[in-house]
């Protein structure tokens, strides 16, 4: 168990919906990154957030947005969706950016029908 | 732009036996991460061993080891005594270091089978 937690673990919806994504870093750790794992793309970065704040953007589509609560509580919104977004979705967490281990959650699989 | 490459999609050993997989990357920085991760069934993605560009040293973590060679931008993990719940996915992944804010570029991977 790593310790960091991603609710909901399944996730089915329609194309055109909307759908949010929730993760809980370890304890302490400001960072949380977001990565999309699919069998086209292989495992990709999406988005970066330290302490509140977007640090880095990789892949991610617009599309999709995220943030990243007081709490450090982070959420990741997936709009319109397409047949294509049908992922696993994870989050990372780590200490600090100058840290670069990254601990990840177990993942929320999306299905898009 | 940084790129990871796994040549062998898939590799196979014998219970026991030691197992060697292969990456390399393309950078143009020279203070960067390495890391392996190990992705079984289960689909949880695992740190398995990490390595800083800036230290001669290979990495080592019991049964796992690097062969790191920054020249050649090789990072391949070595399994000794490889065992049944060895069997997964493993990703060779790379991070700019400096506190960078990018996140991990990763290999497609190579899917580990031990035979019994």
């Amino acid at each position: 168990d790593s310790g960091v937690t991603q609710t909901p673990k399944h996730l089915i919806t329609a194309t055109g919906q909307r759908v949010t994504l929730r993760c809980s870093p370890r304890s302490g750790d400001l960072s949380v990154y977001w990565y999309q794992q699919s069998l086209d793309q292989g495992l990709q970065f999406l988005i970066h957030y330290y302490n509140g704040e977007e640090r880095a953007k990789g892949n991610i589509l617009e599309r999709f947005s995220a943030q990243q609560f007081p709490d450090l509580h982070s959420e990741l919104n997936l709009s319109s969706l397409e047949l294509g977004d049908s992922a696993l979705y994870f989050c990372a967490s780590s200490p600090w950016t100058g840290r670069n281990e990254q601990f990840f959650g177990p993942g929320t699989r999306l299905t898009v029908l | 732009a940084q790129t990871v490459t796994q040549s062998q999609p898939e590799m196979s050993v014998q219970e026991a036996e030691t197992v060697t997989l292969s990456c390399t990357y393309d950078t143009s920085e020279s203070d960067y991460y390495l890391f392996w991760y190990k992705q079984p069934p289960s689909r949880q993605m695992i740190l398995v061993i990490r390595q800083e560009a800036y230290k001669q040293q290979n990495a080592t973590e019991n049964r796992f080891s690097v062969n790191f060679q920054k020249a050649a931008k090789s990072f391949s993990l070595k399994i000794s005594d490889s065992q049944l719940g060895d069997a997964a996915m493993y990703f060779c992944a790379y991070k700019v270091s400096g506190g960078g804010a990018d996140g991990l570029t990763f290999g497609k991977g190579t899917h580990l089978i031990i035979q019994p």
